[in-house]
């Protein structure tokens, strides 16, 4: 499975667009790129995944580079409520075969200020 | 409602003492997982299942056993000979045939006194 490689922390004011980087130079092929978030002392929460082309959702955007070597999520319009930790992970989609394992690497601290 | 549900949310035990944290998922996932969280820190692995009756070692087995004798159960025992049990602990489940979406549990913080 990918190693993904994030920032530690980001700053976001809130009504702004958060941009969050994930940077995963080895990721195979077959990988999709997930991210997750993790409000404090939570579980964490899907957020989107997607294998080459961008992805939308009612959560997020992500973007990723037609080399697949990194990516970008976008929350449109952050809220204090998004202020959590997230995580981008590389991870297969396999139909019936062994699953690779889910590696969460320490994430991106985003902190939504007023 | 289908969910994952993780028991008790906080457990205080004495060192020395085995203690068994409780998974169990209505989602009829195949695969479990079980991470350790600490302070600041990511979600490192510990065992994962991908089907009933198979598990395997994640990155910090030591210490740490599990079981998987139903798809919707996969209990996880910290033993005596994890030297330092106290962190917070996550289940996950998800199909691989249909997504690596994974589903959380709410987590089990264990104290060890």
């Amino acid at each position: 499975d990918a190693k993904t490689t994030q920032p530690p922390s980001m700053d976001c004011a809130e009504g702004r667009a958060a941009n969050l980087p994930c940077n995963h130079s080895t990721i195979s092929g077959n990988e999709y790129v997930y991210w997750y978030r993790q409000i404090h002392s939570q579980g964490p929460q899907y957020i989107i995944h997607g294998l080459k082309n961008n992805e939308t959702n009612e959560m997020a955007s992500l973007i990723i580079t037609e080399d697949r070597k990194s990516s970008t999520l976008i929350l449109p319009h952050a809220t204090l409520r998004d202020t959590a930790v997230y995580y981008c992970i590389g991870a297969r989609l396999n139909y019936g075969g062994s699953q690779g394992n889910l590696i969460f690497g320490k994430g991106t601290k985003l902190s939504v200020k007023p | 409602d289908g969910g994952i549900t993780q028991s008790p949310k906080y457990l205080f035990r004495k060192e020395g003492q085995n203690v068994t944290l409780s998974c169990e998922q209505n989602l009829n996932h195949d695969a479990m997982y079980w991470y350790r969280q600490d302070p600041g820190q990511g979600l490192r692995l510990i065992y994962y299942s991908q089907i009933v009756n198979d598990f395997q070692k994640g990155d910090i087995a030591e210490g740490y056993s599990v079981s998987r004798e139903k798809k919707e159960s996969f209990p996880l025992t910290v033993t005596s000979a994890q030297k330092n049990p106290t962190a917070f602990y996550l289940c996950a489940s998800l199909d691989p045939t249909i997504s690596t979406e994974a589903f959380f549990g709410q987590g089990t913080r264990l104290t060890v006194v």
